[in-house]
């Protein structure tokens, strides 16, 4: 296994347009997280996947971004009608539950970076 | 909720000399603690973890000691290189209201070293 995968690596668009990340887990990994990190500042949570069931999402997060993870392997993040403030690295991650009062480490794709112009 | 606080940067160092990036957490219950490493253009990648009270997690010369009593988990390493030159994030997992476990970040501390 190579780690977590993200594609595109880098993503151009005009202001208006849709735009979909994919993201490939750990394969043995059940929970997957988005983040959105901006120059300067740490990864801020979007989403939150466990199987196939999004668990739960940030209360900043705008409609115009929905996430699925039909089979509850890959998951897709969708930014419809983009803004310039929608320009960031999107960073997924993976991980698998803890042992009792052990929580495991996320393990983190390269992420996306997004530009709109 | 969960949040994670840690220094400002940059720290500016010169090759050998000692590093410290402090780094305070509020949780509830007991929480994993790590330290996530960052070269420019890349994702995060793990470089520590302690898993409960008076843990010290450390690798490739960083340690960090997870103190309950203080709610820290500074970050060290007694002589850095040119290499170390990245920004470093501390983070959490752990409880959280509503029952998630999702990783909580700090705001991240860019380290330059100079030779």
């Amino acid at each position: 296994d190579t780690g977590v995968s993200q594609d595109p690596r880098h993503k151009i668009t005009k202001r208006g347009q849709n735009v979909t990340f994919r993201c490939d887990p750990i394969s043995e990994h059940n929970r997957l997280y988005w983040y959105r990190q901006t120059l300067g500042q740490g990864p801020e949570f979007l989403t939150y996947f466990q199987n196939e069931a999004q668990l739960e999402k940030s209360r900043l997060l705008s409609d115009r971004f929905s996430a699925e993870r039909p089979k509850g392997s890959f998951s897709t993040l969708e930014i419809q009608r983009t803004e310039q403030g929608d320009s960031a690295m999107y960073l997924c991650a993976s991980s698998v539950p803890g042992t009792g009062h052990s929580y495991t480490e996320a393990f983190f794709g390269q992420g996306t970076r997004l530009t709109v112009v | 909720g969960n949040s994670v606080t840690q220094m400002e940067g940059p720290v500016t160092l010169s090759e050998e000399a000692f590093l410290t990036i402090n780094c305070t957490y509020t949780a509830t219950g007991y929480p994993s603690l790590f330290w996530y490493v960052q070269y420019p253009g890349e994702g995060l990648q793990l470089l520590l973890k302690a898993t409960k009270a008076d843990d010290k997690g450390s690798n490739k010369g960083f340690e960090a000691t997870y103190r309950k009593e203080t709610t820290s988990f500074h970050l060290e390493k007694g002589s850095v290189q040119v290499s170390d030159s990245a920004v470093y994030f501390c983070a959490l997992s752990g409880p959280a209201s509503g029952g998630s476990y999702i990783p909580t970040f700090g705001r991240g501390t860019s380290l330059i070293v100079h030779p």
